[in-house]
Order: C-alpha cells, then structure tokens, then sequence
C-alpha cells in the first residue's frame, strides 16, 4: 500500500512555540523521507529530509524525528515564527525510484 | 540561476478541449517529474522522465493524459478531451541526479481549470 498519512490537517500555534506535525506509512519499501514547506501560489520547496537508518536529524530550527519500527516520523519547529506559516507536507520515497508519495498536508499558522 | 519554469500559470479551458502544459527544467537536470494538485490535497504523481524517456507512468489518470520530453530538456503535459475533474494545478520538478533522494525543485504550477 502506497500511502503516507500526516496530521494534523491544520494547527495554530503561538510564536516562539513548537510545531510538530506527525506521519506515518504503510510499505517498508519506502527508504527516504522528505519534508516540503509550500506557501500560497508557489511549488512546494524541500526543508529536510531523512532515512530510516537515522532516528533524528536536525537543522537549524528544524528536526525529523524517525521511529522505524512504528513506522511513524514527525517534523518539529522549534521557535516557530509567522514566517513558518504555510502548509507542510511529508513525502515518501518509494525504493530509490523517482516516485514521491506524499501525504495530504498540515496548513499550519503561527500567531504573533 | 532559474528555477523550475512552467507556462502558462493559469489556464481555463471548456470542457472537450485539448492543452498543453509546459515544463522547462533547471538546466542540467537529467530527472524531471509531473505531479498533479488538487485542492487541499498533497501532489499526486504522474510521470517522471529521466532524459528523454519515461521511466514511470504508472501516475498517469488514463489515456486522456500524455507527456513527451523529446530532447531531455523542455517536458509538455498534454490532456485530450479535458473533463471537469481535471481541474488543478499541475507541477513540474526537476532533479539533478535522477533518484527520487536527490532534491526534487518545484515550478509554480500551472492552474488548469476545465468550464
């Protein structure tokens, strides 16, 4: 089963807060885990990205956490600010090939 | 340099139509890829090209959809007989490598909306 499953749908949180948004997969052929950032009217642009041999990676502000055996991975923002609001998505690669399966978007807005 | 390159950025069409949608590349880049967004949702794949020939279509809706990259560069999405449900904006990335795990560079998209 191709799917990657994020939540939640949108969130709001309050400047110098964190954000966490959450996914997770089926197939265990998925081997990389990228994270896209699109604001309105533009293409979605790559903030940081994972592999399942690492639980963690971190930069600057931001940080995938990776749990393989739950099959589960999560983007934190840490000291959110309103420049970060847009909408996140998760993505997963499909055994080295070209094919990204993304999930269906957190619209996340951080308040002043 | 130039990013992604994709006209036009909005395109309105009857239904029955026929479009084309453009995609020119980073230059250099030998992978480029077609995903299709509907609203509210994540970027749905359709094709991805790596040099002049298509290594995956299996995203490809039905037959009404086609793309061709005849020289390796400049990539057109072609839609026959365009239906209501076709609606969205259509995107374009390219990637230097070719494998899904080298940066993938997004155009703006072209809205596709089909009266």
């Amino acid at each position: 089963q191709q799917q990657v499953k994020q939540s939640p749908q949108s969130l709001i949180v309050q400047k110098g807060g964190i954000s966490i948004i959450n996914c997770a997969y089926e197939n265990t052929a998925f081997d990389y885990f990228p994270w896209y950032q699109q604001f309105p009217g533009k293409g979605p642009a790559l903030l940081i990205a994972i592999r399942p041999d690492v639980s963690e990676k971190k930069e600057g502000r931001f940080t995938i956490s990776f749990n393989k055996s739950a099959k589960q991975f999560s983007l934190h923002i840490m000291d959110s600010q309103p420049g970060d609001s847009a909408t996140y998505f998760c993505a997963a690669l499909y055994n080295q090939g070209g094919k990204l399966i993304f999930g269906q978007g957190t619209e996340l807005s951080v308040k002043p | 340099g130039a990013g992604v390159s994709q006209t036009p950025s909005n395109k309105v069409t009857e239904k029955g139509k026929y479009v084309e949608l453009r995609c020119d590349p980073i230059s250099g880049h030998t992978a480029l890829y077609w995903y299709r967004q509907s609203l509210g949702q994540g970027p749905e794949f359709l094709i991805y090209f790596q040099g002049t020939g298509a290594a995956d279509d299996s995203g490809l809706p039905n037959d009404r959809f086609f793309a061709v990259r005849p020289e390796g560069s400049v990539s057109t999405l072609k839609i026959q007989r365009t239906e209501r449900g076709d609606s969205a904006v259509y995107l374009c990335a390219s990637s230097a490598l070719g494998q899904g795990n080298s940066p993938l560079h997004f155009g703006n998209g072209t809205r596709l909306t089909v009266t």
